[in-house]
């Protein structure tokens, strides 16, 4: 099985909150990524935790980590339009480079 | 701060043709890395370099994909001979150390092999 598993789509109300899960597998990883992918554009990494942490909040943006059930989430408060995008989470095991899952498309319609 | 460039943006080649990819990173950045986003898929790491000197390369397919980075600036990646599942964005990054620091990624280049 993949490494890094994100369910494909979530279509939200502008506004509204947005969450996006992800489980990972390896229990070495160190750093757990957030990234997010415009259309036609690289990765934009939004935020990360480190895997000591439970929480990690950054304006809008709220990342849970529960390291027991290897889960990590992200949620986008007050959703907007211009926060539809491809988001990919992403496990840093010892060497840091990152392996991404296939990405969670949100849609945000008004 | 200029970000990461690549160029070409697409690239359309039959299979059995050669293509390479330039990458410039972003100025002082030491590390570079080289990924592989099938569509529908996230990104692949197939290779990473530490100045000149790779890094990491056990994903890279090397019967047919090659990359270099002379200089510890700009990186090639070139692929002899093409086959149609290497229909892909191939993305480039830099960072200023490699070890938990943030990767800057590029537009990618989108290659179609037919």
């Amino acid at each position: 099985g993949e490494d890094v598993e994100q369910s494909l789509f979530l279509s939200v109300r502008e506004g509204d909150s947005s969450v996006i899960n992800c489980t990972y597998t390896d229990s070495s990883s160190t750093y757990l990524y957030w990234y997010k992918q415009e259309p036609g554009a690289g990765l934009q990494l939004l935020t990360y935790i480190f895997s000591n942490m439970d929480m990690k909040q950054d304006q809008r943006l709220t990342v849970l980590l529960n390291k027991k059930d290897k889960h990590l989430s992200l949620r986008i408060a007050d959703t907007q339009t211009g926060d539809s995008a491809i988001y990919f989470c992403a496990e840093g095991g010892g060497s840091y480079i990152p392996t991404f899952g296939r990405g969670t498309s949100l849609i945000v319609h008004p | 701060e200029a970000g990461v460039a690549q160029s070409p943006r697409y690239k359309i080649i039959e299979k059995r043709q050669s293509v390479a990819f330039w990458c410039n990173p972003i100025s002082g950045h030491a590390t570079l890395y080289w990924y592989q986003q099938i569509l529908g898929q996230g990104p692949k790491l197939l290779i990473q370099f530490q100045n000149n000197g790779v890094v990491d390369d056990s994903q890279l397919p090397k019967d047919r994909f090659s990359a270099e980075r002379l200089k510890g600036v700009d990186s090639t990646l070139k692929i002899q001979p093409a086959k149609l599942e290497d229909s892909a964005v191939y993305l480039c990054a830099s960072s200023s150390t490699g070890i938990t620091d943030t990767q800057y990624f590029g537009p990618g280049t989108r290659l179609t092999v037919l």
